[in-house]
Order: C-alpha cells, then structure tokens, then sequence
C-alpha cells in the first residue's frame, strides 16, 4: 500500500522569503515521487520528479526537492518566493515500476506582497 | 503538441439526469487515467486504460459511473443517474506507457450536480 501526507494544508510566506511544503510518503516498493502544481482554473502540471537517480532534484521555477528514505520524506524548496507562486500544490508518489500515482491532500501556497 | 484536451470544461446538471465527459489524450500515449477532484483534496484515481483495456478500476463506483476508450485513444466517462455528491472536477491524464514517470494532466471538468 502506498500513501502521502502532505504535512500542511496552507503555508503562507512573504514574497522573497524561503517556501517550504512538506511531504511524507510511504510505499511498500521503492518509489517514484513528484510535485505537481496547479493554478486557479488550470490543469496540473508536473514541477520535478524523482525516480531513483540524485536525491536532491531540481524542478522548473527554482523549485527543487530532497528525497530522504531514512525519513520518508520529499520536502518541496524554493529559496525566494513570488508571487506567482501561489497556487495548489500536490505531492505524489507512485510505487517502483509503475506509475499510479497516489495524490496528498495538496498544500495551498499564499504568498504575501 | 497538443496537451491533454477535455470537455466539456463546466457542466451543471440536476439530480438523477446522466452526464458524460469526454478526453482526448496526448497523441501516441498508451496509458489513461481518470481522476476525481473534490473541493479541497487531491485527485483520487477512478479508473486506468493500457490502450483499450481498463486495467484498474477498483475505485470506480460502478453501480452509477462507466467509462469507456474506444480504439484505445479518446475515452469517455458517464455518470447516471448523478448525485448530488459527484459535484467535483473529473480530470483525465495520459501517459506514454506504463512505468512512464510523468503523466499529463487536462484541465478536468467541472461537474455541478444540483
């Protein structure tokens, strides 16, 4: 069985300051795990993934994420928010070999002028 | 290229009439999903096709909800009669193969049972 816990259901920052969305997982296989963004009346889009190459992964925007087995953790980063962060964000994770995915409950990222 | 297209993007239907959503995938991409969105959740997965074959569809309510994917490309979901709690937004995405490590979203479909 697989399953995600996003750890926060809002996180509000100010524009400029760090963003941090927390995600825990678990899998009864080695997993693949990804962030996917989704904006106000649009569709989801993929922001990185991590499928057992490097454990720091990189994504569009300047996002980027560690993966931590000892911690089942896949914790999302971005040094300096903007703006146009703001959205829903979602963490998923799928079980090695296959990709069916399992949705968190999404974390909704405000950010303050 | 084209994304994943959708449609229709809202619909709004009274209690026990029919609806059905329409998705036609990234051309070439084998692998189908739909998902169910309710208001302040994450997608939840109703059913997967490997080309024509629903190969895993253990959370579809059948009893009301049947989906279909003709030639293995365009798939269609039905819902009859609707409930009152099947307002959400239904979303399809489609992958290359399995094992794929990115699946393609649409923009789903807002479904408003009244």
């Amino acid at each position: 069985a697989q399953s995600v816990t996003q750890l926060d259901s809002h996180v509000s920052v100010s524009e400029g300051t760090p963003v941090l969305l927390r995600c825990n997982y678990s899998s009864s296989y080695s997993p693949s795990l990804f962030w996917y963004v989704q904006h106000p009346n649009k569709g989801l889009q993929l922001l990185l993934k991590y499928t057992s190459a490097a454990t720091l992964v990189k994504g569009i925007n300047g996002f980027e994420a560690e993966f931590k087995k000892s911690e089942t953790s896949f914790h999302l980063t971005k040094p300096s928010a903007h703006m146009s962060d703001a959205a829903e964000y979602f963490c998923v994770v799928a079980p090695g070999g296959s990709y069916i995915p399992t949705f968190g409950r999404g974390t909704s990222l405000i950010v303050h002028p | 290229e084209a994304g994943v297209v959708q449609s229709p993007r809202y619909k709004i239907i009274e209690k026990k009439q029919p609806v059905a959503f329409w998705c036609n995938p990234i051309s070439g991409h084998n692998t189908l999903y739909w998902y169910r969105q309710n208001l302040g959740q994450g997608p939840e997965l109703l059913i997967r096709y490997e080309n024509e074959e629903a190969v895993d569809d253990s959370q579809l309510p059948k009893d009301r909800f049947s989906a279909e994917r003709l030639k293995g490309v365009d798939s269609t979901l039905k819902i009859q009669p609707a409930e009152l709690g099947d307002s959400a937004v239904y979303l399809c995405a489609s992958s290359l193969i399995l094992g794929s490590t990115e699946a393609f979203f649409g923009q789903g479909t807002r479904l408003t049972v009244v």
